[in-house]
């Protein structure tokens, strides 16, 4: 069964930074694209940046891009987004997912709150 | 940019009913296009795959058409369990893009 597993999230002031982890189980994860996206509270969804599977290309969001660095340790299973320089706008769920490259989304997980408020 | 345009924002139908909802491309994204469903407190779930592929696992109700700039995703008979938020995505283009959303609500 896929899993996939965030941490990480939490309170933080404005201009802090924070690390997303997301814990992946079930599939080859070295073989696998993954992405992270967000919603904000009470909106629609995000896409935040995306991964190859040997962490060599990525891609991200304009108003991420600079500010947010996604990478991977297919030894480890796990996914990550460092987010600097935060901003209250950037106050939501982060949801990591499987695919984002040549696929949809096809594996979700359930998503890590990151508050930024001072 | 490629914007998605879900229409209507809110459609109100009740159980048994059929559902269309429709995305719009702000240019061809030719078939990659995918639909997802959401429920309060919920991950996104995925629902259909370039234009019309049902995900593992998805019932037969869901259907998914449509090319270059005009989708559609029917539901042929909602039950309780579909009423919920769904966003259409393209990854045509970078940046990924999502629809605004269309939810289904019990009429």
């Amino acid at each position: 069964e896929v899993q996939l597993l965030e941490s990480g999230g939490g309170l933080v002031q404005p201009g802090g930074s924070l690390r997303l982890s997301c814990a992946a189980s079930g599939f080859t994860f070295s073989s696998y694209v993954m992405s992270w996206v967000r919603q904000a509270p009470g909106k629609g969804l995000t896409w935040v940046s995306s991964i190859g599977n040997a962490g060599a290309s990525t891609y991200y969001a304009d108003s991420m891009k600079g500010r947010f660095t996604i990478s991977r340790d297919n030894s480890k299973n796990t996914l990550y987004l460092q987010m600097n320089s935060l901003r209250a706008e950037d106050t939501a769920v982060y949801f990591c997912a499987r695919g984002g490259f040549y696929t949809a989304f096809d594996y979700w997980g359930q998503g890590s709150l990151v508050t930024v408020s001072s | 940019e490629i914007v998605l345009t879900q229409s209507p924002a809110t459609l109100s139908l009740s159980p048994g009913e059929r559902a269309t909802l429709s995305c719009r491309a702000s240019q061809s994204v030719s078939s990659y296009l995918a639909w997802y469903q959401q429920k309060p407190g919920q991950a996104p779930r995925l629902l259909i795959y370039d234009a019309f592929n049902r995900a593992t696992g998805i019932p037969a109700r869901f259907s998914g058409s449509g090319s270059g700039t005009d989708f559609t995703l029917t539901i042929s008979s909602l039950e309780p369990e579909d009423f919920a938020v769904y966003y259409c995505q393209q990854r045509s283009n970078w940046p990924r893009t999502f629809g605004q959303g269309t939810k289904v609500e019990i009429k």
